[in-house]
């Protein structure tokens, strides 16, 4: 199965400010179908970014995800007090689908 | 606008058996689309259980093809997910997503997820 490598853990910044995440494969995703999902405490996912770089429907385009083969990346332009939350990667052009293991966004 | 409701017993059982239910609505299952379902753990984060078609056709997660059966009810626009001899390890909260199809693409990502529910497993 393809594992998912999300760097930082961790992402420690303040509302204005230009986010970065990472999403390493561990080998190549298949049609660069990989996706960036962003989710809040109790809720679900919520899909940001499909096909490594296509905006999902009604999402801000402060979102941006660039990348291919195994390495992907999401950008956030400027952050808001609401973009604070997880985010994960997943790739589904492969079975079984996986997930990174998150970053977390914080003030 | 497509909605997704989990449904099932909040507890189980070791050794017992998971039963959930997800009821769609705004749309038909037998649509261009997959139904999975995914689940999330503090100890293993978001893991995919599996996914069926409309024709009923199924893909299992290797990690679990030997507990899991998920099944489909086109008369009544839900799909059932079975989680055979549970333990403690099985303690999640469980989504069901629909993994749609665009067009522009050919992919599958999980565009609707329901709520999630928790599912704990205790004797």
């Amino acid at each position: 199965e393809i594992v998912l490598t999300q760097s930082p853990g961790t992402l420690s910044l303040s509302p204005g400010e230009r986010a970065t995440l990472s999403c390493r494969a561990s080998q190549s995703v298949s049609d660069n179908y990989l996706a960036w999902y962003q989710q809040k405490p109790g809720q679900a996912p919520r899909l940001l970014i499909r096909d490594a770089s296509r905006r999902a429907t009604g999402i801000s385009d402060r979102f941006s995800g660039s990348g291919s083969g195994t390495d992907f990346t999401l950008t956030i332009s400027r952050l808001e007090p609401e973009d604070f939350a997880m985010y994960y990667c997943q790739q589904y052009g492969n079975s079984p689908r996986t997930f990174g293991q998150g970053t977390k966004v914080e003030i | 606008q497509v909605q997704l409701q989990e449904s099932g017993p909040g507890l189980v059982k070791p050794s017992g058996t998971l039963s959930l239910t997800c009821a769609v609505s705004g749309g038909s299952i037998t649509s261009t689309n997959w139904w999975s379902w995914v689940r999330q753990s503090p100890g293993k984060g978001l893991e995919w259980i599996g996914e069926i078609f409309h024709n009923g056709r199924v893909n299992y997660n290797p990690s679990l093809k030997s507990q899991v059966t998920i099944s489909i009810d086109k008369s009544k626009n839900q799909f059932s997910l079975r989680l055979n001899s549970v333990t403690a390890a099985d303690t999640a909260v469980y989504f069901c997503a629909r993994e749609g199809y665009y067009y522009d693409s050919g992919g599958y990502p999980f565009d609707y997820w329901g709520q999630g529910t928790l599912v704990t497993v205790s004797s």
